[in-house]
């Protein structure tokens, strides 16, 4: 069955500054990628995704990059700010209707 | 546009009971994912519903089992709980690629 890894586990950056986040899965049948963010004592809300016929997405500050080649897509942050902080997912499923299979998680710091 | 919706909050059973959690979708979404997502841990996949039936389910035991009703909402039930149930239960709902997730239940065994 699928596979998802996730790196780094933790990652704290200066507010202002890049993160990025790396996942790979291991199924080539996996069409569809989101990622999740988690605050505390909330769950996981959906704030971007990509599909295996696009190579790059972008949303404002947020944007994912996948390499299907490779089998792994990146979530990148820019211009970090404190509301970031949270716990990242990353998921991948292989069609709709299919259980996303998660990563562990990322927790972002973003120090002020 | 309500959420997805979850009950209760939080739960607090011994070894042995029996908890049911509860989900409503978001008006419109037919599917109904249940995870599990144990303190430090990641997201475990549960079961999945979609038109009141059971299509796929993970590597748990059939203690954990669940309902779909024909208005969509949802019901998760453990049986004969363990002291390693305890976690945050998650619900998503959807009608096409994207899951959106509730609040979640807090489900502590003692």
């Amino acid at each position: 069955g699928e596979n998802v890894e996730q790196h780094p586990s933790t990652l704290s950056v200066q507010e202002g500054d890049s993160a990025v986040i790396k996942c790979t899965y291991s199924d080539s049948a996996s069409n569809y990628f989101p990622w999740y963010k988690q605050e505390l004592g909330k769950g996981p809300q959906l704030i971007i995704d990509i599909r295996s016929n696009v190579g790059e997405k972008k949303d404002q500050r947020i944007a994912v990059t996948l390499n299907k080649t490779a089998k792994h897509f990146s979530l990148h942050i820019t211009e970090t700010q404190p509301e970031d902080s949270a716990v990242y997912f990353c998921a991948a499923s292989i069609s709709y209707g299919q259980n996303f299979v998660f990563g562990p998680g990322t927790r972002l710091s973003v120090l002020p | 546009e309500a959420g997805v919706t979850q009950s209760p909050t939080h739960l607090i059973k011994t070894r042995g009971q029996q908890a049911t959690l509860r989900c409503s979708p978001i008006s419109g979404h037919t599917s109904v994912y249940w995870y599990q997502q144990a303190l430090g841990l990641g997201l475990q996949f549960l079961l999945w519903y979609d038109e009141g039936e059971e299509r796929n389910r993970g590597n748990f035991p059939p203690r954990f089992s669940g309902r779909q009703f024909p208005n969509y909402s949802s019901e998760l039930n453990v049986n004969a709980l363990e002291l390693e149930d305890s976690a945050l239960y998650l619900c998503a709902s959807s009608w096409s690629d994207e899951q959106f997730f509730g609040p979640g239940t807090r489900l502590t065994v003692l």
